[in-house]
């Protein structure tokens, strides 16, 4: 079947600018994660759904984060004012009801200029 | 504190050898899960292997084989005859039961040479 999607693959902007990543998770999968991959380094926590609500947001960085699951299937994690340190990779996965396995995407890569 | 070190940032081997990638790890909890994942150049994560706190057996898929003591918090990964297609970035994760989340070692990246 069909694995964890993520668009764009790649993102461009400006230091300022907002951006907007969106994860397509596996079909029923109720639980979703974001993670963000930095050069050379492991992935780092950000925000993890239950279905539509986030279940635990400590992973991120400040208040210019966000992440919605308005339907409990795809997200989307919101940046605003985006800062340079902000570039990686932002990876999401899911995890299907009863297992602690999760399942990833091919990720994007954003770059702020 | 919860952490996992990968203490090899890389690793070259020439192919058919043995290659172990090391992975320790630190967790108060009784119950946690660790796991093995493969980051091709493609960049996507791809599962290996899942196992809980309470089963220490070694674990043998094909050329892979994973060996897992409590006793020294070590999780450690053996690719046996290794193959270029092995070429990779392996991460060593942890999840504490219950949080659902994982921690994250820093890689070892591993070139399997022809």
């Amino acid at each position: 079947g069909a694995g964890v999607s993520q668009t764009p693959s790649n993102k461009v902007t400006e230091k300022g600018k907002y951006v907007e990543l969106r994860c397509d998770p596996i079909s029923g999968h109720t639980a979703l994660y974001w993670y963000r991959q930095s050069l050379g380094q492991g992935p780092e926590f950000l925000i993890y759904f239950q279905g539509t609500g986030a279940a635990d947001d400590s992973g991120l960085p400040n208040d210019r984060f966000f992440a919605v699951r308005p339907e409990g299937s795809v997200s989307t994690l919101k940046i605003q004012r985006t800062e340079r340190g902000d570039s990686a990779v932002y990876l999401c996965a899911s995890r299907p009801t009863g297992t602690d396995t999760q399942y990833f995407g091919p990720g994007t890569r954003l770059t702020v200029l | 504190a919860q952490k996992v070190t990968q203490a090899q940032t890389e690793i070259s081997v020439v192919e058919k050898e043995d290659v172990t990638l090391d992975c320790v790890y630190e967790t108060r909890d009784t119950t946690y899960y660790l796991f093995w994942y493969k980051q091709p150049p493609s960049g996507e994560l791809v599962f290996l292997i899942r196992r809980n706190s309470f089963d220490e057996q070694n674990e043998i898929s094909g050329r892979y084989s994973w060996n897992f003591q409590k006793s020294t918090s070590s999780f450690n990964f053996t690719i046996t005859a290794s193959q270029v297609v092995d070429s990779a970035v392996y991460f060593c994760a942890l999840s504490p039961s219950g949080t659902y989340k994982y921690i994250f070692g820093t890689g070892t990246r591993l070139k399997v040479l022809a």
